[in-house]
């Protein structure tokens, strides 16, 4: 069974910043898809950043960029220019197809000072 | 694009009694997607329907549960004889082909 670990319960920022999470992954697939959300406090899950395990390229969205590590099972997203608004829960999450469920792992609570 | 709707947000009801939760997907998305997210964790799978059909359920999925999604529109998540474990967010998700889930705000369940 696949699994996702995200060992960083909490972290912390000053403004414009760069922050680093970590998530590692479980799974004997080769073909794959990993994700990282983000939950703003009483607010919608919305995707931050898609990754297709076929591409080697890693994934980069404005501020979000992953580094994703294939052999490692390793899957980190870095945020530059840490904002305020980008506090929330952010969760790292697996797929073994496109249109399949997703795997959650336990997220990490993000905060952003000024 | 509306966004997917969840009906309540927030449900409060006394143990034993029975829910009903209610999501409507974007339009035109085909697939439906249910998960469980208890406080500090992330979300878990309940079930999944691709149009009408319900594809897969989680082992989490009682018989107390039970869901639908009549002619591959709206879906519902009912809870028979709520338990104290049953208090959660239940998060619904719709998905077009292979595009990325979107997640609606969630109910959040309540077991006095």
């Amino acid at each position: 069974a696949q699994t996702v670990t995200q060992s960083q319960p909490e972290m912390s920022v000053q403004e414009a910043e760069t922050v680093t999470l970590s998530c590692t992954y479980d799974t004997s697939e080769n073909n794959y898809y990993l994700f990282w959300y983000k939950q703003p406090p009483s607010r919608q899950m919305i995707l931050v950043i898609r990754q297709e395990a076929y591409k080697q390229q890693n994934a980069t969205e404005n501020r979000f960029s992953v580094n994703f590590q294939k052999a490692a099972k390793s899957f980190s997203l870095k945020i530059s220019d840490s904002q305020l608004g980008d506090t929330a829960m952010y969760f790292c999450a697996f797929a073994n197809q496109a249109g399949t469920a997703l795997i959650f792992g336990k997220g990490t609570t993000l905060s952003v000072s000024s | 694009d509306t966004g997917v709707s969840q009906d309540p947000r927030h449900k409060i009801t006394k143990r034993g009694q029975n829910v009903t939760f209610r999501c409507d997907p974007i339009s035109e998305h085909n697939r439906l997607y249910w998960y469980r997210q208890t406080l500090g964790q992330g979300p878990e799978f309940l079930t999944y329907f691709q149009n009408e059909a319900q594809l897969e359920k989680s082992r989490l999925l009682s018989d107390r549960f039970s869901a639908e999604r009549p002619k591959g529109s709206f879906s519902t998540l009912e809870i028979q004889r709520t338990e104290q474990g049953d208090s959660a967010m239940y998060l619904c998700a719709s998905q077009l082909e292979d595009q990325p889930q979107h997640f609606g705000d969630g109910t959040r369940l309540s077991i006095l």
